[in-house]
């Protein structure tokens, strides 16, 4: 298993400012995943991050607007710049661990309301 | 285009009422599907993996079953502990880590 600590566990932010998630895991893994889940939707992959390279977004996700760092193996941070009504949302921290077979541990989640 | 439905949206039961929740399935190729369950202000928390139509798995008082194009997840004599959120996703066969996700049923058991 696998024990995920995010923060913070949900903020409200004014319109046009940036907020910094950070995940950090009880253990060192290769896959670290950011997701986005909107109240009665799916979970959406916003991007894989990656140790010591450039993260890799989905379709509709851009590094611009979702920067993310992965300096080691226990930990990352996703961004959200600039953010609109439209990023009110709970970003989850996720990771997998090797051997993977579909099973993946989830951090609490932040949930992020911009006004 | 790929996608997962989940049915019903939500589902209220008397304590001890058995019922199933519904994973249906449009995908190009399957390499798994996946069941969660999710609780209030928590991540999902990992259920089942099927690979391959007839597979069946259980824990407690749960059985996932596959089919070629849906999966059903039975509860069988629900506790009001059982009441969440279950999630259901599915990785495709040309995918290493990517998954679909249905937007979930929320299990409601009433005592």
């Amino acid at each position: 298993s696998a024990v995920i600590s995010q923060k913070p566990s949900r903020d409200i932010c004014q319109r046009g400012t940036s907020l910094t998630i950070q995940c950090q895991v009880d253990s060192q893994v290769t896959m670290m995943f950011w997701y986005r889940q909107q109240p009665g939707q799916s979970l959406t992959l916003i991007a894989t991050a990656n140790q010591g390279s450039e993260a890799t977004y989905e379709s509709g996700f851009v590094i611009d607007k979702f920067p993310i760092s992965r300096p080691n193996l226990t930990f990352s941070t996703l961004t959200v710049s600039n953010m609109s009504p439209e990023d009110s949302s709970i970003y989850l921290c996720s990771v997998g661990k090797a051997g993977w077979t579909g099973e993946l541990f989830f951090g609490e989640g932040s949930r992020l309301t911009v006004l | 285009e790929d996608q997962v439905t989940q049915s019903p949206e939500a589902l209220r039961l008397q304590e001890g009422e058995s019922s199933s929740l519904n994973c249906s399935y449009t995908v190009s190729g399957l390499r798994g599907l996946f069941w969660y369950r999710q609780d209030p202000g928590k991540g999902p928390e990992f259920l089942f993996t099927l690979y391959s139509a007839g597979e069946e798995k259980e824990k407690e008082r749960l059985k996932a079953t596959l089919t070629k194009k849906e999966s059903f997840l039975h509860i069988t004599a629900p506790k009001p502990e059982d009441s969440a959120t279950y999630l259901c996703a599915v990785q495709l066969e040309d995918s290493n880590y990517q998954l679909i996700w249905g937007a979930g049923t929320k299990l409601i058991i009433k005592p």
